[in-house]
């Protein structure tokens, strides 16, 4: 079946950018999406791409997609600490009903 | 409006003891999601349903049921505890499938621990 994998643990200090990378094993995928899960809560759509586009950046957000490599990263300008979180990517292929999620990446930031 | 409810927020339960993950949301959305997450292991897909009547197996459906006999309502059931389904249960619903730029709406989810 479809397999996403991510790192478990990323650290950056406040203001630096942070580049949180994912690769998934499908390559029927059509949408890839970042979510956001902060403690204690349920995960929050924070962008996504279409599998024909290369890039999308949306304010601090810069979402890059190599789909020869099957290789998805997700680049936070400016981190600050309400950045910190857990990071998941996500993708689905075309006529699916669901989304495979990656082990998910804990962002922490430091002062 | 409210999203996506579960209920109750965390519970304990003895091995062998059943219980009722609630999830109701208000959006109208024909695709509900059962998750669990546990650490290091991202979220497996235990139960899935696209409208009311119509449910699907996920990743990891072994130990649990559902049922969808409303479009506001999907809940999961454990009938026999057991400490391997001590994890963190979200619920999740979106209007349109995954093949879609229309995200997931997730709860808050409920902290379940067996002992």
């Amino acid at each position: 079946g479809e397999d996403v994998e991510q790192s478990l643990f990323l650290s950056v200090r406040e203001g630096d950018s942070s580049v949180i990378n994912c690769t998934y094993t499908d390559s029927s995928s059509t949408y890839l999406y970042w979510y956001k899960q902060e403690p204690g809560a349920g995960l929050q759509l924070l962008t996504y791409i279409f599998s024909n586009m290369d890039m999308k950046q949306d304010q601090r957000l810069t979402v890059l997609l190599n789909k020869k490599d099957k290789h998805l990263s997700l680049r936070i300008a400016d981190t600050q600490t309400g950045d910190s979180a857990i990071y998941f990517c996500a993708e689905t292929s075309r006529g699916g009903n669901k989304l495979t999620f990656g082990t998910g990446t804990q962002l922490k930031v430091e002062l | 409006n409210a999203g996506v409810t579960q209920t109750p927020k965390f519970r304990i339960l003895k091995i062998g003891q059943s219980m009722t993950l609630q999830c109701t949301q208000d959006m109208n959305h024909n695709y509900m999601y059962w998750y669990r997450q546990d650490p290091g292991m991202g979220l497996k897909l235990i139960y899935y349903s696209v409208g009311a009547g119509i449910t699907d197996k996920g990743e990891v459906p072994n130990g649990y049921n559902v049922s969808r006999s409303t479009t506001e309502d999907f809940p999961l059931r454990l009938e026999l505890a057991a400490p391997s389904q001590t994890s963190v249960y979200f619920c999740a619903s979106t209007a349109n499938g995954g093949d879609s730029n229309q995200p997931q709406h997730f709860g808050d989810g409920t902290r379940l621990s067996i002992l």
